[in-house]
Parts: structure tokens; C-alpha cells; sequence
């Protein structure tokens, strides 16, 4: 059974800060991985859709690595700004299959 | 272009009640997905359709069911609510299954309450 784990669980920085939001997986055989935000009472947005032949993606201040056969995945997003503030979701998709981590809950301070 | 409609947004039920929580979309995607979301247990998907007329289960099945007679449509059940299914209900679709450069589209999510 695939594994997620999203550390850390929470995460407060200054405006202006990158922020690097960790992501790993136990079973590297998966399709692709996705990363996605959510706000408070909303459904999920789609970020970045990193394919398992593919080391990383881009899409303006954010950047999405992905190493499979270590199991990790790390978002990066430059320059924070108060609208950042949200909880970040990783999944990864096997046999039709997405596992979902626990999330990220990043706090933008102004 | 509407996306992914979740219906109805808020229900309370009580313990033994059935119901369907509605989901369409339409882009014409192949793919659609239903999950729940508890806190600090991330989503956890329930049933998944690779294409009308196809239905799995995905990790957490049990007390529910799904049917893809259409492609645009694609209901979850609730046979008998228990207080255990109490949770945020969220549809989601992609255009393939596993396609290139095919993400999840999530809809805005239904909460329940079973009481």
C-alpha cells in the first residue's frame, strides 16, 4: 500500500521567504505525482503534474522536483506572498490510484 | 465551462438514512473519482471510473456505492449513514486515467454530517 508523508505539517514565514515543502512515498513505482493547494472550505487546485520519466517542472515562482527512486518529491515556492497562505497537497498516482499526503499548512506572514 | 459540480453542498443526516451526493462534470473526461477528507488523514479515495459502465474501489469502499452510466455523471451512495461517514465528500475528474499531462480537477466538495 502506497505511503504519503507531507513534512512539515505546518510551516509560518516572513513575506519575501522561498519556502521548500517536502513530500515522500513508499512504493517508487508510480505514474506521475501531483501537487495541489487548498484553501480553507474550498476544493483542490491543481499546481504542478510531475510525470515519473520527468525530474521536475516548472510554473512561474513555483518548482516541483521529483527523484522516484529515493521516494521524494520537494515544492518550491520563491519570493512568498500573504496570498500563498494554504494547505499544499502531494498525491501520487498508481494503478489509477491517487495517494494523497497529509498536507503542508503554510502561513504567509505580511 | 462549469467544471466539476458537487451537489448539494451541505446535508445533515441521521443515523440509517440513504442518500446521493451528486457529481458532474463536463469537460469529457474518462476519469472521475470520489474522496473524503477527515482531518489530519489527508484524502482517501473511496470509488474511482476509468470510463462509463466501469467502476473500482478504491481504499475506503465499505457503506458506499457508485455507479458511471454516463460519462458526465457520477453518483455516490450512502446505503445507511453511520456517524463514522461524517466528512467532506470531494469529486474529482482528469481526461485519462493515467494520460500525460492529465491532472485531477477537484470539485468544491459536499460536507456531511451524520448524527
Amino acid at each position: 500500500k502506497q505511503e504519503v508523508t507531507q513534512i512539515p505539517a505546518a510551516l509560518s514565514v516572513p513575506e519575501g521567504e522561498n519556502l521548500v515543502l517536502n513530500c515522500s512515498f513508499t512504493d517508487s513505482a508510480i505514474y506521475n505525482l501531483q501537487w495541489f493547494r487548498q484553501d480553507p472550505g474550498k476544493g483542490l487546485t491543481s499546481l504542478l503534474l510531475i510525470q515519473s520519466s520527468q525530474r521536475e517542472q516548472t510554473s512561474g515562482r513555483l518548482n516541483a522536483s521529483l527523484d522516484k527512486s529515493s521516494g521524494r518529491s520537494t515544492l518550491y515556492i520563491a519570493a512568498s506572498q500573504p496570498g500563498d497562505s494554504a494547505t499544499y497537497l502531494c498525491a501520487v498516482l498508481n494503478d489509477y490510484k491517487l495517494s494523497f499526503g497529509a498536507g503542508t499548512t503554510v502561513t504567509v506572514r505580511a | 465551462n462549469a467544471g466539476v459540480t458537487q451537489t448539494p453542498k451541505f446535508q445533515v443526516l441521521k443515523t440509517g438514512q440513504s442518500m446521493t451526493l451528486q457529481c458532474a462534470q463536463d469537460m469529457n473526461h474518462e476519469y472521475m473519482s470520489w474522496y473524503r477528507q477527515d482531518p489530519g488523514m489527508g484524502l482517501r479515495l473511496i470509488h474511482y471510473s476509468v470510463g462509463a459502465g466501469i467502476t473500482d474501489q478504491g481504499e475506503v469502499p465499505n457503506g458506499y456505492n457508485v455507479s458511471r452510466s454516463t460519462t458526465e455523471d457520477f453518483p455516490l451512495r450512502l446505503l445507511s449513514a453511520a456517524p463514522s461517514q461524517t466528512s467532506v465528500y470531494f469529486c474529482a475528474s482528469s481526461y485519462k486515467a493515467q494520460g500525460i499531462n492529465s491532472p485531477l480537477h477537484f470539485g468544491n466538495g459536499t460536507r456531511l454530517t451524520v448524527t
